[in-house]
């Protein structure tokens, strides 16, 4: 079946502007997850969803950053008045959500350039 | 909080051959679950092997084992056979068993020299 999908795959955008990455998940899994991989800060969680709703949004590194969910599957992750530090791959992963031993697929990563 | 480290930023190893990859991990926890998970150039993460510390067994997933020594938290991963396609950035990643989220060492570059 089909993995998780990110768009865009690229994105540059300018200081000070909104952005919009979105995450498809495997379809009938519950539970999505948001990181960021950055050179300086390497491989970092930002957000876990199960449903809707986000019981772990500990990453998240500022009130730039929001992310949603709807309809137990299309995710969205906005980051607003972009930085140049907010330049990073964003990658999304879901999983089933059923037993804490399911594993987490990931998707190629949305790669933002912040100029 | 928990922190995994790979002490290797980059390895090379002759195709064929066999390599170990190394990973620390600093928890005060008494099960959780450790993976190693491989990314390609095309960006996408792919799980390699995963570990659960409370199973004495290391893993095994074809030419891919770990050697997961608990009390030393130590969890490091072994290619035997290596090929040209293994050439990749390897993350060690640790999961509590009460939490979703990874935690991620800094990486290993793996460059398979024909």
């Amino acid at each position: 079946g089909a993995g998780v999908s990110q768009s865009p795959s690229n994105k540059v955008t300018e200081k000070g502007k909104d952005v919009e990455l979105r995450c498809d998940p495997i379809s009938g899994h519950t539970a999505l997850y948001w990181y960021r991989q950055s050179l300086g800060q390497g491989l970092e969680f930002l957000i876990y969803f199960q449903g809707n709703s986000a019981p772990d949004k500990s990453g998240l590194p500022s009130d730039r950053f929001s992310a949603e969910r709807t309809g137990g599957s299309v995710s969205t992750l906005t980051i607003q008045r972009t930085q140049q530090e907010d330049s990073a791959v964003y990658l999304c992963a879901s999983s089933r959500g059923e037993t804490m031993a399911d594993t987490q697929y990931f998707g190629p990563g949305t790669r933002l350039t912040v100029l | 909080a928990q922190t995994v480290t790979q002490s290797q930023p980059e390895m090379s190893v002759q195709e064929a051959e066999t390599v170990t990859l190394s990973c620390t991990y600093d928890t005060s926890e008494s099960d959780y679950y450790l993976f190693w998970y491989k990314q390609p150039p095309s960006r996408q993460m792919i799980l390699v092997i995963r570990q659960e510390a409370y199973k004495q067994q290391n893993a095994t997933e074809n030419r891919f084992s770990v050697n997961f020594q608990k009390a030393a938290k130590s969890f490091s991963l072994k290619i035997s056979d290596s090929q040209l396609g293994d050439a990749a950035m390897y993350f060690c990643a640790y999961r509590s068993l009460g939490a979703q989220k990874l935690v991620f060492g800094q990486g290993t570059r793996l460059t398979i020299n024909p």
